[in-house]
């Protein structure tokens, strides 16, 4: 389960209810951007990725959206499920070629039924 | 048929040991990472290797030794290790080193006493 004390940025929604989970990235450069869903005592799990030559990119359920301007991006949930509940992270590629990967601090998703 | 698994899933030990976490992925990429998560959540890449050739290489106390047997293995060594270890560890892999989804095992919980 989750450590005492931990404080993670929560968004708590109903079960059929549309979720969008932000962050903002630090590197004007990077080119490529990746969602992970973290569930308890489980490893980070892709989602979805979107490349910078894009700012929308549509999955089963879920719409990732990239605004490089304001280095911006959002993952969008449609009707989101318990199951839906866990850590989101975004990430980027801070080192092109070599795919380093800058994570987010995470944002909980509890969904209430 | 697990894609990239890891062992232990658990280890506890005592200050000042040497230990070593093992990593395997079976489908077919060139690149595996190592990764910290600290009680925060936070996740931060150590290691990079690219067919078995070291690629990222953060700045982590070199007390950590990553080794790359062939390219679908990427071991951990930690030697003395010290209370401020005490982390879950994660291997990832990617099918290259570019802009490409990484794939993260379930972790290692290495609680040290």
């Amino acid at each position: 389960g989750e450590s005492v004390g931990l404080h993670l940025p929560t968004l708590s929604v109903q079960e059929g209810d549309n979720s969008i989970i932000n962050c903002a990235y630090s590197n004007s450069a990077s080119d490529y951007f990746i969602w992970y869903k973290q569930e308890s005592g489980k490893g980070p799990q892709f989602i979805i990725d979107i490349r910078s030559n894009m700012d929308k990119r549509q999955g089963q359920r879920v719409t990732v959206l990239l605004n490089k301007t304001v280095k911006h991006l959002s993952l969008q949930i449609a009707a989101t499920q318990p199951g839906d509940s866990a850590v989101y992270f975004c990430a980027e590629n801070y080192g092109g070629a070599t795919n380093k990967l800058i994570f987010g601090t995470g944002t909980l998703l509890a969904v209430q039924p | 048929d697990t894609a990239v698994s890891q062992t232990p899933k658990y280890l506890v030990t005592q200050m000042g040991n040497d230990k070593s976490i093992k990593c395997e992925q079976n489908l077919g990429h060139d690149t595996m990472y190592w990764y910290k998560q600290d009680s925060k959540k936070f996740l931060k890449i150590m290691f990079s290797y690219n067919n078995k050739e070291l690629i990222i290489n953060e700045t982590v106390p070199n007390r950590f030794s990553p080794k790359s047997p062939d390219k679908a293995h990427l071991n951990l060594h930690i030697n003395s290790l010290e209370l401020g270890d005490s982390a879950v560890y994660f291997c990832a892999s990617s099918q290259t080193s570019g802009n490409q989804p990484q794939h993260f095992g379930d972790g290692t919980r290495l609680s040290i006493l």
